[in-house]
């Protein structure tokens, strides 16, 4: 099955930096790839979404990037805000059988 | 529009005991999830379904049951609760696609 390996697992940087998550997959046949920001007692929420016929993807400060042929993907966040301090998720999924597999998690901190 | 409801939100049981989490949702959506949330580790799925009256087994399935009637609900049933089954969980909905939306949890700790 698929298994998606998610790093660093903490990232602190200063307000204004960028932040990079990164995230690894097995499955040559993932075709989605969402990414989570899930804040202290909250459920996860997605935030941004990537699929395999793209290679990046932008929303305003943030953006995600897939290399299928590495099978890697990334998610950037620009000029960090405090508000942008929470865990966040990359998951991987074959939407022909609707079953996201997660990674582990990075949690993010963005020091005024 | 609520989107994914879950209760209780916080409850401790004793080892041995049976309880139910709930999962509402109102978005008519076909896919529902559940997903176990331990420190470190992710979310693990547990049980999904494609519809009502269609279940099937995700990753970690041992020691919970499920059922799904209607679109609308799908409970996730703990038998002869264990301390390992001390987590987070996180009912989710998607219309597909592989898009899901999350509920707000149910913190379980079981003593």
């Amino acid at each position: 099955g698929e298994n998606v390996e998610q790093h660093p697992s903490t990232l602190s940087v200063q307000e204004g930096d960028s932040a990079v998550i990164k995230c690894t997959y097995s499955d040559s046949a993932s075709n989605y790839f969402p990414w989570y920001k899930q804040e202290l007692g909250k459920g996860p929420q997605l935030i941004i979404d990537i699929r395999s016929n793209v290679g990046e993807k932008k929303d305003q400060r943030i953006a995600v990037t897939l290399n299928k042929t590495a099978k890697h993907f990334s998610l950037h966040i620009t000029e960090t805000q405090p508000e942008d301090s929470a865990v966040y998720f990359c998951a991987a999924s074959n939407t022909g059988f609707q079953k996201l597999v997660f990674g582990t998690g990075t949690r993010l901190l963005v020091s005024p | 529009n609520a989107g994914v409801t879950q209760t209780p939100k916080f409850r401790i049981l004793k080892i041995g005991q049976s309880m139910t989490l709930q999962c509402a949702q109102d978005m008519n959506h076909n896919y529902m999830y559940w997903y176990r949330q331990d420190p470190g580790m992710g979310l693990k799925l547990i049980y999904y379904s494609v519809g009502a009256g269609i279940t099937d087994k995700g990753e970690v399935p041992n020691g919970y049951n499920v059922s799904r009637s209607t679109t609308e609900d799908f409970p996730l049933r703990l038998e002869l609760a264990a301390p390992s089954q001390t987590s987070v969980y996180f009912c989710a909905s998607s219309p597909g696609m592989g898009i899901a939306f999350f509920g707000q949890g149910t913190r379980l700790t079981v003593v």
